[in-house]
């Protein structure tokens, strides 16, 4: 079982469009983040729920709207994309009293 | 502001080689420091650090941290090329919840 699985893995959109990409974990955490990794491979923290709540959101274009429905889900909206959006999406989650994030398998964002 | 730096940024060995990775930070109320590898999908799980002078250990690979002088290193011994990989630092501080992440060490290793 993937402890946590985000769809789609592959995403190429055209500029200007809507997507959306979701993830679930089925660890029972209740901390769950999104990631942005650029194509240097630099890992930055874009957003942090902890129990549907938000508690981090970083300096990011307000075209990125996340959404918890409930603590095992965490989605990432993006409007009107950009070229600059390209990148890898990482969905991970971390239990509340401990300290491993667990990563998901990333989604493969190309915006052409 | 908080901060996390790895080096060197690449290294290329040969098999058998010990290389030694780097990671020094500068962060509020530290809590924990984990190393990842990544390959060609998501990072996974090497270390947790969170006291001074305590060397983990999981085969070819050891960590250890040092509070004091705020950085910690990754060993790995007798490299061998399914090591090849970049390897993550990431630090967390106590009362938030957000952990950052260093630039990364691209490491290969040559047969």
């Amino acid at each position: 079982d993937t402890a946590v699985s985000q769809t789609p893995k592959y995403l190429v959109t055209q500029m200007g469009n809507d997507k959306s990409i979701k993830c679930e974990q089925n660890l029972g955490h209740d901390t769950m983040y999104w990631y942005k990794q650029d194509s240097k491979k630099f890992l930055k923290i874009m957003f942090s729920y902890n129990n549907k709540e938000l508690i981090i959101n970083e300096t990011v274009p307000n075209r990125f709207s996340p959404k918890s429905p409930d603590k095992a889900h965490l989605n990432l909206h993006i409007n009107s994309l950009e070229l600059g959006d390209s990148a890898v999406y990482f969905c991970a989650s971390r239990a509340g009293s401990g300290n491993t994030i667990y990563f998901g398998e990333g989604s493969w964002l190309t915006v052409v | 502001e908080d901060k996390v730096v790895q080096s060197p940024l690449s290294l290329v060995v040969h098999e058998g080689d010990t290389v030694t990775l780097n990671c020094s930070y500068e962060v509020t109320n530290f809590r924990s420091l984990l190393w990842y590898k990544q390959e060609k999908k998501a990072p996974t799980f090497l270390f947790m650090l969170t006291s001074s002078g305590i060397e983990k250990k999981s085969g070819r690979l050891s960590s250890i941290l040092d509070k004091k002088e705020l950085f910690s290193i990754l060993n790995i011994t007798a490299t061998q090329t399914g090591d090849s990989a970049i390897y993550l630092c990431a630090v967390g501080s106590s009362g938030t919840y957000k952990y950052i992440f260093g630039t990364g060490t691209r490491l290969k290793v040559l047969a």
